[in-house]
């Protein structure tokens, strides 16, 4: 079944304590995305990946890191959390870059940073 | 800022009613996406259109790229359509960086 899988989907952490969030998709898409959704706010783009060893930042970089060593997986990396990251988050992944592709959803991760 | 702007930001329906949900965007666009988040939170894409019309079902999604802005119709509304419809449009370079409004939270009322 083609799917984009996170993990993992609940986790409550404390300040200052390193996390990764594993993000990985079966499709062998080009385009990764990380978004977070708050509300009131929406959701808003973290990072992304347009293909292997190529990453940008999104809108609300700050405090995140990714990394795109393999095609199917793209972690998402608190080396910090602080609890303004307390947020719902999900992955995100389309065949190609460039926005004209359906983008499919991971379920979402929720995390909270105490 | 605001890059994309969504109306109504809440919206109750009878079951059988015809609904529309607004976007209207700043920025330049090569395509518009239409998705829709059901309670317990997972997302799924309804539409990607880059101009005029698409139509899925009792769903339909327009798009007027002149004036920015583009709007999704449910036909013959359900209580299954109850969830919240968010609109997001791909912008900087090349396309890659996504912007979103903050979602139209839609109840359909049997």
């Amino acid at each position: 079944e083609a799917q984009v899988t996170q993990n993992p989907r609940y986790l409550i952490t404390v300040t200052g304590k390193k996390l990764t969030v594993t993000c990985s998709q079966n499709m062998n898409h080009e385009y990764m995305s990380w978004y977070r959704q708050d509300p009131g706010l929406g959701l808003r783009q973290i990072y992304y990946s347009m293909n292997v060893e190529v990453t940008d930042k999104g809108d609300v970089p700050e405090g995140y890191k990714v990394s795109r060593k393999e095609k199917r997986n793209f972690p998402l990396i608190l080396e910090s959390p602080s609890p303004n990251q307390t947020s719902l988050y999900f992955c995100a992944s389309s065949q190609v870059w460039g926005g004209t592709d359906e983008q499919f959803f991971g379920p979402g991760t929720r995390l909270t940073v105490l | 800022k605001n890059e994309v702007e969504q109306s109504p930001q809440n919206l109750t329906a009878q079951e059988g009613e015809f609904i529309t949900i607004n976007c209207s965007y700043s920025v330049g666009i090569s395509a518009l996406h239409w998705l829709q988040q059901h309670p317990g939170g997972g997302i799924v894409s309804l539409f990607m259109l880059s101009s005029g019309k698409k139509k899925h079902g009792r769903l339909i999604a327009t798009i007027n790229i002149q004036e920015k802005h583009s709007s999704l119709h449910i036909t013959a509304s359900h209580p299954r359509d109850s969830a919240v419809y968010i609109c997001a449009v791909p912008s900087g370079w090349a396309g890659n960086q996504f912007y979103f409004g903050t979602g139209t939270s839609l109840t359909v009322i049997p």
